[in-house]
């Protein structure tokens, strides 16, 4: 059972665009989800993480939007740069010291 | 400040053998968790350890076993390998809850080839 649907599972953006990644949830408990950006040969990095109490979050270039009643929520990339190119895993846990549940992933390639 | 680490970084055994990875976690973190990653996919969780207890488990066998130690570095073990065990095996290690969410930072994972 795929508790976190991501897509696309492949993105290609120029530079400058917005890209954007989408995921969405099965299990309502769900309370805590944070984006992860994993380049080739490296674990996955901690990029951003929201909370379903707020409906955006934004640091940097990189925002949350987040709806809990349609239980999906999306990572946009803006002024996206070829360094960006990497793959973007979302995913999902409870609170306190639980699993973390994460999506089939995202490779995006930015192109000049 | 050192992050996670792992090793070996890459590993090659052969079926029905058996594979110890080791894991050392960020420092003033006290979980370690564990996940397999196989090619183009997410990682999956194997396990979990909190205070060298195991902390919740996801669909793995019994052959998938760890450990974690006082100084909260871990291990985990794997028997009688086969074909499929193939991938990437990630630990990532969580501070006291901030928040109270489970936030993981990951080492660089352990690439094990099984032939």
């Amino acid at each position: 059972q795929q508790q976190v649907k991501q897509s696309p599972q492949s993105l290609i953006v120029q530079k400058g665009g917005i890209s954007i990644i989408n995921c969405a949830y099965e299990n309502t408990a769900f309370d805590y989800f944070p984006w992860y950006q994993q380049f080739p040969g490296k674990g996955p990095a901690l990029l951003i993480a929201i909370r379903p109490d707020v409906s955006e979050k934004k640091e940097g270039r990189f925002t949350i939007s987040f709806n809990k009643s349609a239980k999906q929520f999306s990572l946009h990339i803006m002024d996206s740069q070829p360094g960006d190119s990497a793959t973007y895993f979302c995913a999902a846990s409870k609170g306190g010291y639980q699993k973390v549940t994460f999506g089939i992933g995202t490779k995006l390639q930015v192109i000049p | 400040e050192t992050g996670v680490t792992q090793s070996p970084t890459h590993l090659i055994k052969t079926r029905g053998q058996q594979v110890t990875l080791r894991c050392s976690s960020q420092s003033g973190h006290n979980t370690v968790s564990w996940y397999q990653q196989a090619l183009g996919q997410g990682p999956q969780f194997i396990f979990q350890y909190y205070r060298e207890e195991e902390n919740g488990r996801g669909n793995f066998p019994p052959r998938f076993s760890g450990l974690q130690f006082p100084n909260y570095s871990s291990e985990l073990n794997v028997n009688a390998l086969e074909l499929d065990d193939s991938a990437l095996y990630l630990c990532a290690s969580s501070p006291p809850l901030a928040g109270g969410f489970n936030e993981q930072f990951f080492g660089p994972g352990t690439r094990l080839t099984v032939l």
